[in-house]
C-alpha cells in the first residue's frame, strides 16, 4: 500500500479563489482526519470521518471550509473563498483501531 | 498494526536540567525513526533521525536519541536544557512509506 496520498503537494492561489485538497486514505481504514498545521497554532484537527460519516467538525474554522467523503477511498477539503490566513500545511490521516497514518501534506499558500 | 507512543503529554523542567522524552513504537520489522520539534509559532523541524548503524544518534541543538531495538524505544535526550528548548516534540516512525506519529510532548522550560 502506498500510504495516505494527498494532492496536490503544493498549491498557490489568489485570495478569493476556491481551493480543493484531496486525500486517498489507506484501503481498509475506517477513519479519516483532516488536520491543519499553522505557524501560530501548530497541528489542529479540523474534522474527522468514521465510515465516511462526519463525526466531529468542530475544528473547522468557519463556513468557508467544507469537507466531504463520498466513499471510503476519497475525501476532499474545500475552502471557498480562500483567504491569506488559510495559508498552512494541510494533512490528511487515515486510521484504524485508533492508529493514525499521515499523508505528506499539502502546502497551501494564499496570496 | 504500527503505532508510536509518547509517554508524557506535558513535561516541565528548569533550565540546566537533563531531559529524556520517551518514545516507543510497535513494529517488528525494519523501521526508520524520527524526532521532530515544533517551536512556538513555527513549523515542524526535523531534530534527528535513525535509519541504521550507530544506535546513538546526534541531532541539532545538542539533542540525541538512542535506538534500543529490544525495547522498541527511541528516547530523546539532552543533558542540559535551555529556555529556548520550550516546544512540542513529536516522535515518528516510518515503515512501508507510512509515517506514523506519536501524540507529541509539550516541553516547558522554566527560566
Amino acid at each position: 500500500d502506498a500510504g495516505v496520498i494527498q494532492s496536490p503537494r503544493h498549491e498557490v492561489t489568489e485570495m478569493g479563489q476556491e481551493v480543493t485538497l484531496r486525500c486517498k486514505p489507506i484501503s481498509g481504514h475506517n477513519s479519516l482526519f483532516w488536520y491543519r498545521q499553522t505557524m501560530m497554532r501548530g497541528l489542529e484537527l479540523l474534522i474527522y470521518f468514521n465510515n465516511n460519516v462526519p463525526i466531529d467538525d468542530s475544528g473547522m474554522p468557519e463556513d468557508r471550509f467544507s469537507a466531504k467523503m463520498p466513499n471510503a477511498s476519497f475525501s476532499t477539503l474545500k475552502i471557498q473563498p480562500s483567504e491569506p490566513r488559510d495559508s498552512a500545511v494541510y494533512f490528511c490521516a487515515s486510521g484504524i483501531n485508533e492508529k493514525l497514518f499521515f499523508g505528506s501534506g499539502t502546502q497551501l499558500s494564499v496570496l | 498494526a504500527q503505532s508510536v507512543s509518547q509517554h508524557n503529554h506535558h513535561v516541565i523542567l528548569s533550565e540546566a536540567a537533563s531531559l529524556e522524552l520517551g518514545c516507543n513504537y510497535s513494529y517488528g520489522g525494519t523501521v526508520n525513526l524520527f524526532w521532530y520539534v515544533q517551536y512556538p509559532g513555527q513549523h515542524l523541524q526535523l531534530l534527528l533521525k535513525y535509519f541504521s548503524g550507530d544506535p546513538l544518534v546526534k541531532g541539532i541543538k545538542g539533542f540525541e536519541a538512542e535506538f534500543i531495538k529490544s525495547k522498541f524505544s527511541f528516547n530523546l535526550r539532552k543533558p542540559s536544557v535551555q529556555w529556548s528548548d520550550t516546544a512540542e516534540y513529536f516522535c515518528a516512525a516510518d515503515s512501508n512509506y507510512q509515517l506514523i506519529w506519536g501524540a507529541g510532548t509539550k516541553l516547558i522550560i522554566k527560566p
